[in-house]
């Protein structure tokens, strides 16, 4: 079974730093883009970047991710990361970890339980 | 930006149907996709616009697409069927490379 768990979430002062991370069991990690998406308190869902399998391609929203934050990954240890630095108020949400497809544009199939930012 | 919208709310007694919609534009060269979220839990994928869904979802689920808008029908309604609802495309041409649409909560 496809398995996605989050971790590193917690309390941080506006301006810090926090690195999530997202272990995954259960598919061949290296074949599949990964994204980030986030949900703020009774909130709906939003979109906050996307990794190639390779990490050739990286895509944040422009809106407030781009240049705080930054996508990676670790083929060897099946795991994906999102560093969040500069963090303010507006960054407080639950922060999901999904397992896309082997090509973009297609659904987010796989999706973690989420980890908690507090700013 | 791209935006999707869908109602806030619907309404469905047990055992009838509950149809969901997402406007946005140029929907005709878009896939849509369609997100169940139970309270307390995580998103789960339930379907595409072309009616793939993953394991384990029902063929009460199905979708469709007209003009600038789509729609998730889900037949014959269970208690389980309540949640929010969120419906997904892939867009480039604002700030998020994938947009979620605003959510709908589907009250049994």
């Amino acid at each position: 079974d496809v398995q996605l768990v989050e971790s590193g979430g917690g309390v941080v002062q506006p301006g810090g730093s926090l690195r999530l991370s997202c272990e995954t069991s259960g598919f061949t990690f290296s074949d599949y883009w990964m994204s980030w998406v986030r949900q703020a308190p009774g909130k709906g869902l939003e979109w906050v970047a996307n990794i190639r399998n390779d990490e050739r391609e990286k895509y944040y929203h422009r809106g407030f991710a781009q240049g705080r934050f930054t996508i990676s990954r670790d083929n060897a240890k099946s795991s994906l990361f999102l560093q969040m630095n500069g963090v303010r108020g507006d960054d407080t949400a639950v922060y999901f970890c999904t397992r896309d497809q082997r090509s973009i544009g297609l659904p987010h199939a796989f999706w973690g339980q989420g980890t908690l930012v507090t700013v | 930006s791209y935006m999707l919208s869908q109602p806030p709310s619907v309404s469905v007694a047990p055992g009838q149907t509950a149809r969901v919609t997402c406007r946005g534009d140029n929907f005709e060269r878009k896939s849509v996709y369609w997100y169940r979220q139970r309270p307390g839990q995580a998103p789960v994928w339930v379907l595409s616009y072309e009616n793939d869904r993953p394991p384990g979802i029902p063929d009460r689920f199905s979708a469709s697409k007209s003009g600038d808008t789509a729609t998730l029908t889900i037949t014959r309604v269970e208690a389980g069927d309540e949640a929010d609802y969120y419906c997904q495309v892939w867009d480039n041409s604002g700030d998020a490379l994938s947009v979620f649409g605003t959510g709908t909560k589907v009250t049994v």
